[in-house]
């Protein structure tokens, strides 16, 4: 069975400063894993995913990822915080059960919330 | 375009209430998958549609929950004798087809009284 865990709840930055969440998966065969954002009152949006190609992510708003098969991890960086980075992360993973690299039901982490300092 | 749309926004039951929670995806998109999301967790995977037909539903959590799909487009999440331990958000998402980026809907926010 697969599982995330996403470490620390909350995450406290300046705005300016480097962010860090951090992400380790637990799964049986290879893994797709993503992260996604959620604004108050909004979807969750799609940041970026790793799908077996380049170990290094770059998704949109300027974050990236770098998958770690040694670690089991997939942590989100981002150089410079924003305050309009301000919002709910969930890392998430689903196994390429399919031979074309199909994904279904993802399995997705409690969750950190990321609060940027003035 | 539209994005994938869930309606009611909110939706407010008594215990032992049946409901319909409804699910409009992204036009062309063939798989649909619905999430719970509880205050402070993570969603949930409960169900994943490819077409008309559930591809996996290992996530409902009983048998008091069930979802149809029957023309491949909108599908109608089910909840029996709802209990209070039912009240959370419940997502859908859609992608073009499976494997793809999952699209999120806003969800809709159901209280168990």
């Amino acid at each position: 069975a697969q599982s995330v865990t996403q470490l620390g709840s909350h995450v406290s930055v300046s705005e300016g400063a480097l962010v860090l969440l951090r992400c380790n998966y637990s799964s049986s065969v290879p893994p797709y894993l993503f992260w996604y954002v959620q604004y108050p009152n909004q979807g969750l949006q799609l940041l970026l995913k790793y799908t077996s190609a380049a170990t290094l992510v770059k998704g949109i708003n300027g974050f990236e990822a770098e998958f770690k098969k040694s670690e089991t991890s997939f942590h989100l960086t981002k150089p410079s915080a924003h305050m309009s980075d301000a919002a709910e992360y969930f890392c998430a993973v689903s196994e390429s059960r399919y031979s074309g690299g199909g994904a279904d039901g993802l399995t997705f982490g409690k969750g950190t919330h990321l609060i940027i300092q003035p | 375009g539209a994005g994938v749309s869930q309606t009611p926004s909110n939706k407010v039951t008594e215990k032992g209430k049946y409901v319909e929670l409804r699910c409009d995806p992204i036009s062309g998109h063939t798989a649909l998958y619905w999430y719970r999301q509880s205050l402070g967790q993570g969603p949930e995977f409960l169900i994943y549609f490819q077409g008309t037909g559930a591809a996996d539903d290992s996530g409902l959590p009983n048998d008091r929950f069930f979802a149809v799909r029957p023309e491949g487009s909108v599908s109608t999440l089910k909840i029996q004798r709802t209990e209070r331990g039912d009240s959370a958000v419940y997502l859908c998402a859609s992608s073009l087809t499976s494997g793809d980026e999952q699209f999120f809907g806003p969800g809709t926010r159901l209280t168990v009284l």
